[in-house]
């Protein structure tokens, strides 16, 4: 039983666009989601968070959304660069307080020149 | 900056065997985890600690033990390794509850 489902295996953008990632989730108890990138051969590096309590968090080219009526997060990046290009994952945390947090299944971004 | 370390990038691993992953930070963390990560299945929790000898199941703990004998330290054993337990595993350190989990660059272990 997936919570956190990424339902894009891949999206290939170009380069200068804009780049739109989405996650759905099912447990409305969740409070707090992440975003992580991955390189191959790396471990993934945190991105970019959001509280439940917002709708809206920027850092710089990259924006996250949150619909929680929807139970949808969505990832922005703008302009999209070569170096963007990874595997990207988002998380959610269960409860106020809980440790562990869940994945979706990944996107693989592909940033073509 | 935090550095999470992992005893080998590539393991090769006969069925029946017993595997030891190890887990290395280096920031003083109280939290550690251990995921495996499968094409399609994302990042699934195996075990996390959230202190010293203290240890939690996460969502697929069947076939794995872990030990945490020293607050920097997390190892993840396979008792006895199965084809099943191919894959890649990464391990996380974070601060506290709600802190940025900070991952090592992983073990991609193949079980023959």
């Amino acid at each position: 039983d997936q919570q956190v489902k990424q339902n894009s295996p891949s999206l290939s953008v170009q380069e200068g666009r804009i780049s739109i990632l989405n996650c759905d989730y099912t447990n409305s108890m969740f409070d707090y989601f992440l975003w992580y990138k991955k390189y191959p051969a790396e471990g993934p590096t945190f991105l970019i968070s959001i509280s439940s309590i917002k709708d809206k968090n920027e850092d710089g080219r990259f924006t996250v959304f949150l619909n929680k009526s929807a139970k949808h997060l969505s990832l922005h990046i703008v302009p999209s660069q070569p170096g963007d290009s990874a595997v990207y994952f988002c998380a959610a945390r269960p409860f106020q307080g809980a440790q562990k947090l869940v994945f979706g299944q990944g996107t693989r971004l592909t940033i073509n020149p | 900056d935090v550095k999470v370390t992992q005893s080998s990038r590539y393991l090769v691993k006969r069925t029946g065997e017993k595997v030891f992953l190890e887990c290395v930070q280096d920031m003083d963390h109280e939290n550690m985890f251990w995921y495996r990560q499968d094409p399609g299945l994302g990042l699934r929790l195996i075990y996390f600690s959230y202190d010293v000898k203290m240890k939690e199941k996460g969502d697929i703990p069947e076939g794995y033990s872990v030990s945490r004998e020293k607050k920097e330290r997390f190892s993840l054993i396979l008792e006895s390794a199965s084809t099943n337990q191919t894959s890649m595993y990464l391990c996380a350190s974070s601060l506290g509850v709600l802190d940025t989990q900070y991952f090592g660059p992983g073990t991609r272990l193949t079980v023959l």
